[in-house]
């Protein structure tokens, strides 16, 4: 079966552009959560996305926002790019949203802003 | 507030020595918890798991229990090989009763580097 995947794999941009990153969930799995990973660090939470709605946010700013079709794969939009938006997003999915369900994560889009 | 502290690395280990990598947390309510690997130029991999008290999560070879009375849930694995060199993210997940939704709070992770 195939797991989430995430594209670009690789994505390099300027200051002040804005950029569509996109994911598509394991078969079956409802939700889906997006992550940034700034280099040495661990995840951190963006959204969490379950059948179509908007159910959690991060401590993002209102230039990062998504959304998720019926489909259930899902795009993570960041307006107004700065440098420090440079990072691996990561893609995660889930069958529900309870908290013992695990999270399973794509291979990442690599960020990097000029 | 709900956070996670592991141990600082790198860890540096010979193949077949024993490891350990530590991880406390502190959460409100009942955490899940969970030990995901990233190796170079991937995403996280989910290791193990566990959801309640007491709990052994296990898989290749690699375990760890969750310890209520200790905030702990310490990775361990009995003999490393050269292919675990990875780093290492402890993390866990609170219900949310407000929204329905479960999100992910990381550790900062632990390089793990096991030379032949």
């Amino acid at each position: 079966d195939a797991g989430v995947t995430q594209s670009p794999t690789h994505l390099i941009k300027t200051r002040g552009q804005h950029v569509t990153l996109r994911c598509s969930p394991i078969s079956g799995h409802k939700s889906v959560s997006w992550y940034q990973q700034v280099l040495g660090q661990g995840p951190q939470f963006i959204f969490q996305y379950y059948e179509k709605e908007e159910r959690g946010r991060g401590n993002f700013p209102d230039r990062f926002s998504a959304r998720q079709f019926p489909n259930y794969s899902s795009e993570l939009n960041v307006n107004a790019l700065l440098l420090g938006d440079s990072a691996l997003y990561l893609c995660a999915s889930s069958w529900g949203t309870g908290s013992n369900q695990p999270q399973h994560f794509g291979d990442g889009t690599r960020l990097s802003i000029l | 507030g709900n956070s996670v502290t592991q141990m600082e690395g790198p860890v540096t280990l010979s193949e077949e020595a024993f490891l350990t990598i530590n991880c406390t947390y502190t959460a409100t309510g009942y955490p899940s918890l969970f030990w995901y690997v990233q190796y170079p130029g991937e995403g996280l991999q989910l290791l193990l798991k566990a959801t309640k008290a007491d709990d052994k999560g296990s898989n290749k070879g690699f375990e760890a229990t969750y310890r209520k009375e200790t905030t702990s849930f310490h990775l361990e694995k009995g003999s490393v090989q050269v292919s675990d060199s990875a780093v290492y993210f402890c993390a866990l997940s609170v219900p949310s009763f407000s929204g329905g939704y479960n999100k992910l709070i990381f550790g900062a992770g632990t390089r793990l580097a096991v030379h032949p």
